[in-house]
């Protein structure tokens, strides 16, 4: 079945750890994206990426990063940078088309504690 | 700026009620594209409903039915029959175009916990 697929599920992280969050997507979608959830609030975007080899960064990028080598795969890296890294991360793809916007869909999520 | 308001934090129904979930929002662009998602217990975000802004036609699918009107810029999402299994909860998102190149972004409301009691 197609779809997306995020690991682990429940991640932990040490202080001054760098921990990185897996992406994946066999529906053939060019573009990726990673957003944060905190409590009660809605999704922020972190990164997004329109095409391999090429990623740009969304509202909260710091201390955060990615790669986009191939076109399944969008990793998601949280720094020893990002102060306050604890939240719900969710993935996202999606077949944008010029002047349209396609529906974007998610992955089950890796939450993120830090020790 | 934009914005999507969701200012029901959390509504609680007995099953077999009806149930109506606002959404309003605000946008500079003429061409923008409004979504629902729902969210289980699970955590994954479910795909509902996409419409454009130049679609204002109501639609229903099943329990489900979303009332679109430009003239309040409200999006609202109403469950006929609430079921325990509608229990989660439910974002609205706005979609416009977010770079110069045409890229799209969505900006999420803060979401409704919608509770169905047995």
């Amino acid at each position: 079945d197609g779809g997306i697929t995020q690991s682990p599920k429940y991640l932990f992280r040490k202080e001054g750890q760098n921990v990185t969050l897996s992406c994946e997507q066999n529906l053939n979608h060019d573009a990726m994206y990673w957003y944060r959830q905190d409590p009660g609030q809605g999704l922020r975007l972190i990164y997004y990426s329109q095409i391999v080899n090429d990623f740009q960064k969304g509202d909260i990028a710091e201390g955060y990063s990615v790669s986009r080598e191939k076109k399944e795969s969008f990793p998601l890296t949280v720094t020893s940078a990002q102060k306050n890294p604890t939240a719900f991360y969710l993935c996202a793809s999606s077949n944008p088309s010029r002047g349209v916007q396609e529906t974007q869909y998610f992955g089950p999520g890796t939450r993120l504690l830090v020790l | 700026a934009q914005k999507v308001t969701q200012a029901q934090t959390e509504i609680s129904v007995v099953e077999k009620e009806d149930v109506t979930l606002d959404c309003v929002y605000e946008t500079r662009d003429t061409t923008y594209y409004l979504f629902w998602y729902k969210q289980p217990p699970s955590g994954e975000l479910v795909f509902l409903i996409r419409r454009n802004s130049f679609d204002e036609q109501n639609e229903i699918s099943g329990r489900y039915s979303w009332n679109f009107q430009k003239s309040t810029s409200s999006f609202n999402f109403t469950i006929t029959a609430s079921q325990v299994v509608d229990s989660a909860v439910y974002f609205c998102a706005l979609s416009e175009v977010y770079t110069t190149s045409g890229t799209y972004k969505y900006i999420f409301g803060t979401g409704t916990r919608l509770k169905v009691l047995a």
